[in-house]
């Protein structure tokens, strides 16, 4: 089954600076890479996504790339605000006998210093 | 996501009880999923389902049981057999195919 490594577990920046977060996936079939924010206590929310025929997609101060090649994709936010600490999730979906099938990683927690 | 439900919010439960956990969507979503969440861990997938009257096992489906009797709604059984219950549960819907993932509240189960 698809296998999704997410990295780092937690992440400390100060405010206004980048933060990037790393997944990889395992299974070529992977076709849409979801990314959510869960705030603490609350349910997850997806704050971007990218399709498997587009390297990059960018949505204000946060951006994602994906490399199938490579089998990775990323989360870059711009100018942190600490109103961006939270858990983030990536995520990898693909059709499984009919099914769409999500694996999600393993979550980054991000602090971000005022 | 105002448009799906779970409750209750928080459920203690004593060992050897079953308890049935709720879940509602008016989005008109085909697929609906129940994932467990650990303290530090991510999401992990115990069923899903795509249509009425199907359902497919996750990866960690041992313990646990569901139907999907109407196309809004997808209850989760938490049964006896799950060793180790005491969990976040969060359910979710999307269109078919891949796409947005819309989850519930959640529910906080304990086992006492």
């Amino acid at each position: 089954g698809e296998n999704v490594e997410q990295h780092p577990s937690t992440l400390s920046v100060q405010e206004g600076d980048s933060a990037v977060i790393k997944c990889t996936y395992s299974d070529s079939a992977s076709n849409y890479f979801p990314w959510y924010k869960q705030e603490l206590g609350k349910r997850p929310q997806l704050i971007i996504d990218i399709r498997s025929n587009v390297g990059e997609k960018k949505d204000q101060r946060i951006a994602v790339t994906l490399n199938k090649t490579a089998k990775h994709f990323s989360l870059h936010i711009t100018e942190t605000q600490p109103e961006d600490s939270a858990v983030y999730f990536c995520a990898a979906s693909r059709n499984s006998g009919g099914y769409q099938k999500v694996t999600f990683g393993t979550g980054t927690k991000l602090q971000v210093i005022p | 996501d105002g448009g799906i439900t779970q409750s209750p919010k928080y459920l203690f439960r004593k060992e050897g009880q079953n308890v049935t956990l709720s879940c509602e969507q008016n989005l008109n979503h085909d697929a609906m999923y129940w994932y467990r969440q650990d303290p530090g861990q991510g999401l992990r997938l115990i069923y899903y389902s795509q249509i009425v009257n199907d359902f497919q096992k996750g990866d960690i489906a041992e313990g646990y049981s569901v139907s999907r009797e109407k196309k809004e709604s997808f209850p989760l059984t938490v049964t006896s057999a799950q060793k180790n219950p005491t969990a976040f549960y969060l359910c979710a819907s999307s269109l078919q195919g891949p796409d947005t993932q819309y989850f519930g509240p959640g529910t906080r189960l304990t086992v006492l």
